[in-house]
C-alpha cells in the first residue's frame, strides 16, 4: 500500500531556517498536504499543493515538491519558538477518499 | 473562523458505558473522517462517510459505529467503552474532489 515517510525529529536555532522533508510512494498522488500539530490540539492545515505544481510559497512557509523522486519539503523561514510542534505531511491519491499520513516530525526551536 | 468543531475538548467515561463523540462542520463538505491518535502509532481511521447516510469502515472499525444522518454532523459511537478506546479522537472534513481537510480541535477521552 501506499506509505509515506518523515524523520522523527528535527532541532534548529530561533532566527534560522527549517526544513521538514517527506517522501511518499504513491505516483498517482493528486494533493499533497502539510499540517501543524501543538500538544493537546488537533491538526491545523497550513498549505497543500496540487501534482501539477512544483512550488508553492505562503508567508513564511515555501513548499516544494520533486514528483520524479516523490519528495516533498516544508521551508519555515525566521523559524520562531512558536513553530515548535510536529509537522505532518500527507498524501492523497487521484480517485481515492483517504490521504495517507506520515507519522510527523517533531520540530524542536531553541533559542 | 471555526469550520470543524467536536463536541467535548476533553470526556471521563467508565468502562461499558456507550459514548457518542459528535462532529460538525460548516463547509458543505461532503466527505467527513473519524481518527483516532496515539503516542507512536500516529493517525488511524476509524470510519469516513463521503456522503450523508454513507459510511466505510477504516483500518480500525472494531467497537466504534458512526451515524451520519445530515451532511454537517458526523458521530462516533462507541457501544460500551474499553480502557484501550482511551485516545485522543479527531475529526475532518473536505470536499468529494479533495482539496482542503480540516481537522476539529480533538476529543481526549479517558474510559476508566
Amino acid at each position: 500500500g501506499e506509505d509515506v515517510e518523515q524523520s522523527l525529529f528535527l532541532s534548529v536555532r530561533e532566527g534560522d531556517s527549517s526544513v521538514i522533508n517527506c517522501t511518499y510512494t504513491d505516483s498517482s498522488s493528486t494533493y499533497l498536504y502539510w499540517y501543524k500539530q501543538e500538544p493537546g490540539a488537533g491538526l491545523q492545515l497550513l498549505t497543500y499543493i496540487f501534482s501539477n505544481m512544483d512550488m508553492k510559497q505562503d508567508q513564511r512557509l515555501t513548499v516544494l515538491l520533486n514528483k520524479k523522486d516523490k519528495h516533498l519539503s516544508l521551508r519555515i523561514a525566521d523559524t520562531q519558538t512558536g513553530d515548535s510542534a510536529i509537522y505532518f505531511c500527507a498524501d492523497l491519491s487521484g480517485g481515492s477518499y483517504i490521504p495517507t499520513f506520515g507519522r510527523g516530525t517533531s520540530l524542536i526551536v531553541h533559542p | 473562523d471555526v469550520k470543524v468543531t467536536q463536541s467535548s475538548r476533553y470526556l471521563v467515561k467508565r468502562t461499558g458505558e456507550k459514548v457518542f463523540l459528535e462532529c460538525v462542520q460548516d463547509m458543505d463538505h461532503e466527505n467527513m473522517f473519524w481518527y483516532r491518535q496515539d503516542p507512536g502509532l500516529g493517525l488511524r481511521l476509524i470510519y469516513f462517510s463521503y456522503d450523508v447516510k454513507m459510511k466505510e469502515k477504516g483500518d480500525i472499525p472494531e467497537g466504534y459505529s458512526v451515524s451520519r444522518e445530515k451532511k454537517e454532523r458526523f458521530s462516533l459511537i462507541l457501544e460500551s467503552a474499553s480502557t484501550n478506546q482511551t485516545s485522543m479522537y479527531l475529526c475532518a472534513s473536505r470536499p468529494s474532489g479533495g482539496g482542503e481537510q480540516y481537522f476539529g480541535p480533538g476529543t481526549r477521552l479517558t474510559v476508566t
